[in-house]
């Protein structure tokens, strides 16, 4: 079954420092990635995907993921954090056998601290 | 960018009233549109798969009669919570994307909060 892990349920970090947001994926065949954002009482807004290509994916805010496909991992990073950066963050992989659908994981809630 | 638009952002209402909330893709056409359900603190759970001018695909759990999809347009999905109860009460998003792009992100409409009293 295809499925995607966040290990971490919340994320502490002080602003201006390096943030990372975990995801290991388990699909059988190329995935299609995705990381996307949630403020409150909002809907998901699109980061960055890894669809083929640079395994280093640049995406909006300047916020970036990394590939790995040996870890099955596409964690989310950034090099300095801002306060504004607090949000939920779900990583997500495509469903291939239903080319739309996207399986999502339980979320990291990001806090970054002034 | 692609911007959908989900209307209602908030309805309080009382329990037995049916309930309709709409999904609107503004700039590209929709051919699926995902209704999801997002519970506090928790991920999103996707309801159903609708396209257009087909009958939307359930997940498991999901009652087909209790969460009425409709599909009629290329831009427009609605979802109606029929003789809503206070157990009904939750964050509803819609997605959608343009499926000639099969790599393309989905966007997410803001969200509908239903409060049922």
């Amino acid at each position: 079954a295809q499925s995607v892990a966040q290990p971490e349920d919340q994320v502490n970090v002080a602003e201006g420092n390096p943030l990372t947001v975990k995801c290991t994926y388990s699909v059988s065949g190329n995935p299609y990635l995705f990381w996307y954002v949630q403020y409150p009482n909002r809907g998901l807004q699109f980061l960055l995907k890894y669809i083929t290509g640079d395994n280093l994916v640049k995406g909006s805010y300047g916020f970036e993921a990394e590939f790995n496909k040996s870890q099955t991992s596409f964690h989310l990073k950034k090099p300095s954090a801002l306060v504004s950066d607090s949000a939920l963050y779900f990583c997500a992989v495509r469903d291939r056998r239903n080319t739309d659908k996207l399986i999502f994981g339980t979320g990291t809630r990001l806090q970054v601290f002034p | 960018g692609a911007v959908v638009s989900q209307h209602p952002s908030r309805v309080i209402c009382k329990s037995g009233t049916s309930v309709k909330i709409e999904c609107r893709s503004l700039d590209f056409q929709a051919t699926t549109m995902f209704w999801y359900r997002q519970f506090p603190k928790q991920s999103l759970m996707l309801m159903a798969t609708s396209n257009e001018g087909s009958k939307a695909t359930y997940e498991q759990g999901v009652e087909k009669d209790k969460f009425l999809i409709n599909h009629a347009s290329l831009t427009l999905s609605t979802l109606t919570v029929t003789s809503a109860h206070p157990e009904d009460s939750s964050f509803y998003i819609c997605s959608a994307c343009d499926s000639q792009y099969s790599n393309q992100p989905q966007h997410f409409g803001d969200g509908t909060r239903l409060s049922i009293l």
